[in-house]
Formats: structure tokens, C-alpha cells, sequence
């Protein structure tokens, strides 16, 4: 059975540094890539990038290219997901999903992690 | 602001049927094969629809999808109280170079 675990829920200062989780199993992890999709309170879905735990080879969503690092750690089949210094405007339920690409326009999440929210607030 | 735009909101009444509208442009949905997710309050996003139509095991077929030109659509027939729950499609854009979600409807059942 394919599945995406994450840590746990964060609560952190204006400021600090945070680095959450994705652990898979079940599946190759290094054969297929990690997307991760931020989810801000009441809000819709919103793609941040997605990384290939075989190369850690990354692609960044303009969006939020500079605000976050992707790295995968592919002897134990973990993805993350990091901050260098957290806003309040970061907060929001953060999901990791494995992402089926048959070909580049037919890619979709197949798989979804349970998600780990993160609070920051002073 | 999504280059996808859905209805905020659709309803029915049980056992009518709805249907979710996805707009995009050439640039996108025009060439691309769309997926669908499901979203419960509260919970986890969940794959409905794959690769414009086809739906993944365990998804009953009152779901389907379908697409014309630059738009998409997603279909529930027989709803279900069981169904209320956020919609939202998903594309890659190559002008872009990035996946984009659609901005969601929600479905309520009357």
C-alpha cells in the first residue's frame, strides 16, 4: 500500500527556521516525484514544486521560489519541506502528494500525505 | 488569482445530478490533459478524475470527467448528502511551468 506520511504539527515564531517531512512507502520512492501543495485557512489548493527524490533535480513555483527548499533524503524515503526564517503569511496546512507523470500533460497526485499544519504567530 | 476558474458553489437536491465547470485557455487546458480532486472539510485531497476522464479504483462511476476545447467539466450524477465536499481541477501549464489547481466549487446538497 502506497502511502505519504508527514510530521507533525508545528508552531513557530515570526522568524524561525522549520523543516517538515514526507516519508513514503510501499512504492519506489526514488522513481516518482514529491509535489508540494500549501493550503492556507479557507483557501483553495496552490502547487509550491515538486522534487525527485532520485536526484533531488527540483522545480520551484515561481510563486515561491526563494521562500522555501526542497530536499528529499533518499536512503531513508524522505521529502521536505523548509523555511529559513517563517512569516505569519506561512501558515497554513502543507500537504506532500506523489505525482504521476505518464508524460508532461498528463501529469496528477495519486497519493496525498495527511497534511501538516504549521502555525506561526508571535 | 488560478489561470482555472470554477463556479464558487453548485447544488442539488439527492439524487440529482451536477456538474463543475473548469475554464482555462489554449495555453493550458487547450492541450493538456485534467485531473480532478476531491476535498471533504478538513480532510486530506483525494485524485477523482485522472487524465481527463478516467477515474481511479475504488471511484464509483456516478463521477466522470470530460473536456471540450478549453474547458473541462466534471460530472456527479445520483448525488449523495455523502458528496458535499470542495471540487477543484488541476492542470500542468506550460506557459507557466508550474501545476495549477482550479479555484474550487463547492457542492452542496440541498
Amino acid at each position: 500500500e502506497v502511502q505519504l506520511v508527514q510530521s507533525g504539527a508545528e508552531v513557530k515564531k515570526p522568524g524561525e527556521s522549520l523543516k517538515i517531512s514526507c516519508k513514503g512507502s510501499g512504492y519506489s520512492f526514488t522513481s516518482y516525484w514529491i509535489a508540494w501543495v500549501r493550503q492556507m485557512p479557507g483557501k483553495g489548493l496552490e502547487w509550491m514544486g515538486i522534487i525527485y527524490p532520485g536526484d533531488s533535480d527540483t522545480r520551484y513555483s515561481p510563486s515561491f521560489q526563494g521562500q522555501v527548499t526542497f530536499s528529499a533524503d533518499k536512503s531513508i524515503d524522505t521529502a521536505y519541506l523548509q523555511w529559513s526564517s517563517l512569516k505569519a503569511s506561512d501558515t497554513a496546512m502543507y500537504y506532500c502528494a506523489r505525482v504521476v507523470v505518464p508524460d508532461v500533460t498528463r501529469d496528477y497526485f495519486d497519493h496525498w500525505g495527511q497534511g501538516t499544519l504549521v502555525t506561526v504567530s508571535s | 488569482q488560478s489561470v482555472l476558474t470554477q463556479p464558487p458553489s453548485v447544488s442539488a437536491a439527492p439524487g440529482q445530478k451536477v456538474t463543475i465547470s473548469c475554464s482555462g485557455s489554449s495555453s493550458n487546458i487547450g492541450n493538456i490533459y485534467v485531473s480532478w480532486y476531491q476535498q471533504f472539510s478538513g480532510t486530506v485531497p483525494k485524485l477523482l478524475i485522472y487524465e481527463n476522464n478516467k477515474r481511479p479504483s475504488g471511484i464509483p462511476d456516478r463521477f466522470s470527467g470530460s473536456k471540450s476545447g478549453t474547458s473541462a467539466t466534471l460530472g456527479i450524477t445520483g448525488l449523495q448528502t455523502g458528496d458535499e465536499a470542495d471540487y477543484y481541477c488541476g492542470i500542468w501549464d506550460s506557459s507557466l511551468n508550474a501545476y495549477v489547481f482550479g479555484t474550487g466549487t463547492k457542492v452542496t446538497v440541498l
